[in-house]
């Protein structure tokens, strides 16, 4: 299974908006609302953002926007804040029935 | 409040198997409706699916590591467990375990991950 495609890197300044997409194909992304996103800062463990495309787990804040149009799901971080700059991972349920990666994005905010 | 805490040896050489635990903690993995998973995240690179298993055995795996993967459960000592067989350098990599509804495809909780390099 081939990895999912992401932007090696997003920046944007405080308070903008900024958007993350993630490309795969039919078998993955584009057949399954199973997308979701994760945050990682350096040396920490992934943080569950996104879930299902679009659903915010409990406890995150609603700056962060998940959506998908065929095969490529996007996330949004509105308001971007210096807390943001992370890692982001997409990933993907596929046809296999096991789950693939994007490459992920670094954010910078400057 | 559920807790993943990875154990297991932070240097494996070439050609030997890596075995590392996660021990679940403040819930059973027995309960059901969960699966138990490995990921991992290489130097300078990003993260990659291991495996998902389910507490009575059913597992689903990478298909680029399937023949040397292997995960399973000990619902006795309430932990689960990573086998991969002949590593190289490539497997080099911060590993963390985590936990996952049933019938869902993310991962909710994690744990805080272990290191291994494999060199000899």
């Amino acid at each position: 299974q081939s990895a999912l495609t992401q932007p090696a890197s997003v920046s944007g300044s405080p308070g903008q908006s900024i958007t993350i997409s993630c490309t795969g194909t039919s078998s993955d992304v584009g057949g399954y609302n199973y997308v979701s996103w994760y945050q990682q800062h350096p040396s920490k463990a992934p943080k569950l953002m996104i879930y299902d495309v679009t659903n915010r787990p409990s406890g995150v804040s609603n700056r962060f926007s998940g959506s998908k149009s065929g095969n490529t799901a996007s996330l949004t971080i509105s308001g971007l804040q210096a807390e943001d700059e992370a890692d982001y991972y997409c990933t993907s349920f596929t046809t296999s029935s096991t789950l693939v990666f994007g490459g992920g994005t670094k954010v910078t905010v400057l | 409040q559920l807790q993943l805490q990875e154990s297991g040896p932070g240097l494996v050489k070439p050609s030997e198997t890596l075995s590392l635990t996660c021990i679940v903690s403040g819930g059973s993995i027995s309960s059901g409706g969960y699966y138990w998973g490995w990921v991992r995240r290489p130097p300078e690179k990003g993260l990659e699916w291991i495996g998902s298993v389910y507490y009575r055995g059913n597992a689903y795996y990478n298909p680029s590591l399937k023949s040397r993967v292997t995960i399973s459960v000990d619902t006795s000592k309430n932990q689960f467990s990573l086998t991969l067989t002949s590593v190289t350098a490539a497997d080099t990599a911060v590993y963390y375990c985590a936990r996952k509804y049933a019938n869902t495809w993310y991962f909710d909780i994690w744990g805080q991950g272990t290191l291994v390099t494999v060199s000899s």
